[in-house]
């Protein structure tokens, strides 16, 4: 079975712009929730969808959204990037939202 | 508010012996705990977990320990092998896993020849 795969692995941008990353969990899998790793924070949990709904959401500015389609696959945007955003964005998949999650490689973000 | 704690950011065994990672946390709702392991520029790749009606859940070379009362748990890697270094991440999680796992600061194992 397919792991989890992140689409951009890397990405560069400056300061004002927008970026969306996306994520396709593991076949099967209805949750996908979305992590951010900073040196400083550690890993800190953004949000989580199922079945295209957001269950829950973590501490994060509103510039931080994202949304979950028909077929799983979710996707995360955030606009208007700070310096301060820059971080492997992670996303995890469960198969209903259970405790095991199962993590994609990562999209590390740089902004400039 | 650090809710979970990996008090050791880094630890250093030798290969074959015993590594013991430990996690202590302060939520008291918590009642799934997981161990991840990561290595740089990838993905935390989940190793084993235990729920809080368990005190113990082995799975080949690595052990679980949950000590409720303590709220601490601890991870036991027996033989180490140059492969398990790696930084080992303590997540936890309440009420089925929907509000996401909160997880430790990470300690880097380092497994010597």
């Amino acid at each position: 079975k397919a792991g989890v795969t992140q689409t951009p692995r890397y990405l560069i941008k400056t300061r004002g712009q927008q970026v969306t990353l996306s994520c396709s969990p593991i076949s099967g899998h209805r949750s996908v929730s979305w992590y951010q790793q900073t040196p400083g924070q550690g890993l800190q949990f953004l949000f989580e969808y199922f079945s295209e709904t957001q269950r829950n959401k973590g501490n994060f500015p509103g510039r931080f959204s994202g949304r979950q389609f028909s077929n799983s696959r979710s996707e995360m945007n955030v606009s208007t990037l700070e310096l301060g955003d820059s971080a492997l964005y992670l996303c995890a998949s469960a198969f209903r939202g259970q405790e095991t999650q199962y993590f994609g490689p990562g999209t590390r973000l740089l902004v400039l | 508010d650090q809710q979970v704690k990996q008090n050791s950011p880094s630890l250093s065994v030798q290969e074959g012996r015993i590594s013991i990672l430990n996690c202590d946390y302060t939520n008291s709702m918590f009642d799934y705990f997981l161990w991840y392991k990561k290595y740089p520029a990838e993905g935390p790749t989940f190793l084993i977990s235990i729920s809080s009606i368990k005190d113990k859940n082995e799975d080949g070379r690595f052990t679980v320990f949950l000590n409720k009362s303590a709220k601490h748990l601890s991870l036991h890697i027996v033989p180490s092998q140059p492969g398990d270094s790696a930084v080992y991440f303590c997540a936890a999680s309440a009420g089925g896993g929907a509000d996401g796992l909160t997880f430790g600061k990470g300690t880097h194992l380092i497994i010597q020849p």
